[in-house]
């Protein structure tokens, strides 16, 4: 499975946008990216997923690049809730199928 | 989304003692279920694979004797902490998934060994 990179922290005011990038560039054709959140002390929350089109749910919306080397996960109105370190996952279909998680990017929404 | 629930949320235990960490999955079947490992102010760490019905693939590092973990079923997956020290001590994740979808994530469970 693909690495990814995050960086490890950021801001944003509550009822703006909150978009958090991530680089994975060594991505292979049948991989998927993958976005969690973990809310301190909690399981991880599922976000959203994509192979190559963009994606919107009711939570977020993902923007996967052309090349798919990188993607961007946006949060349209951040709230305090919001608060969470995001994690981006690339995971490929055969195989294990195995979530391996990164460092993540520790969001703070600020009142 | 899924629900997957574990049990107990929290636990102490004594040093030396065996604690068995439940994880369910309430509304689907989890034909893949995933135990992690996650210490303060760090990322998730994959301990285990495990498959409804087989035996558990293990991360390299992670000692399959240690911990024992059993997937008996399409609901349900069990974690054992044998002879749990404080070292063990530590936030205890699963997630379960169904087929090629997308998996969920369990609440955790903190262990404290004493």
């Amino acid at each position: 499975d693909a690495k990814t990179t995050q960086p490890p922290s950021m801001d944003c005011a509550e009822g703006r946008a909150a978009n958090l990038p991530c680089n994975h560039s060594t991505i292979s054709g049948n991989e998927y990216v993958y976005w969690y959140r973990q809310i301190h002390s909690q399981g991880p929350q599922y976000i959203i997923h994509g192979l190559k089109n963009n994606e919107t749910n009711e939570m977020a919306s993902l923007i996967i690049t052309e090349d798919r080397k990188s993607s961007t996960l946006i949060l349209p109105h951040a709230t305090l809730r919001d608060t969470a370190v995001y994690y981006c996952i690339v995971k490929g279909t055969s195989g294990t199928y195995k979530y391996i998680f990164g460092t993540g990017t520790r969001l703070k929404v600020l009142a | 989304g899924a629900v997957v629930s574990q049990h107990p949320s929290w636990v102490i235990c004594k040093s030396g003692t065996s604690v068995k960490i439940e994880c369910r999955s309430l509304d689907f079947q989890a034909t893949t279920m995933f135990w992690y490992r996650q210490f303060p102010k760090q990322s998730l760490m994959l301990m285990a694979t495990s498959n409804e019905g087989s035996k558990a693939t293990y991360e390299q590092g992670v000692e399959k004797d240690k911990f024992l973990i059993n997937h008996a079923s399409l609901t349900l997956s069990t974690l054992t902490v044998t002879s749990a020290h404080p070292e063990d001590s530590s936030f205890y994740i699963c997630s379960a998934r169904q087929g090629l979808t997308e998996a969920f994530f369990g609440q955790g469970t903190r262990l404290t060994v004493v």
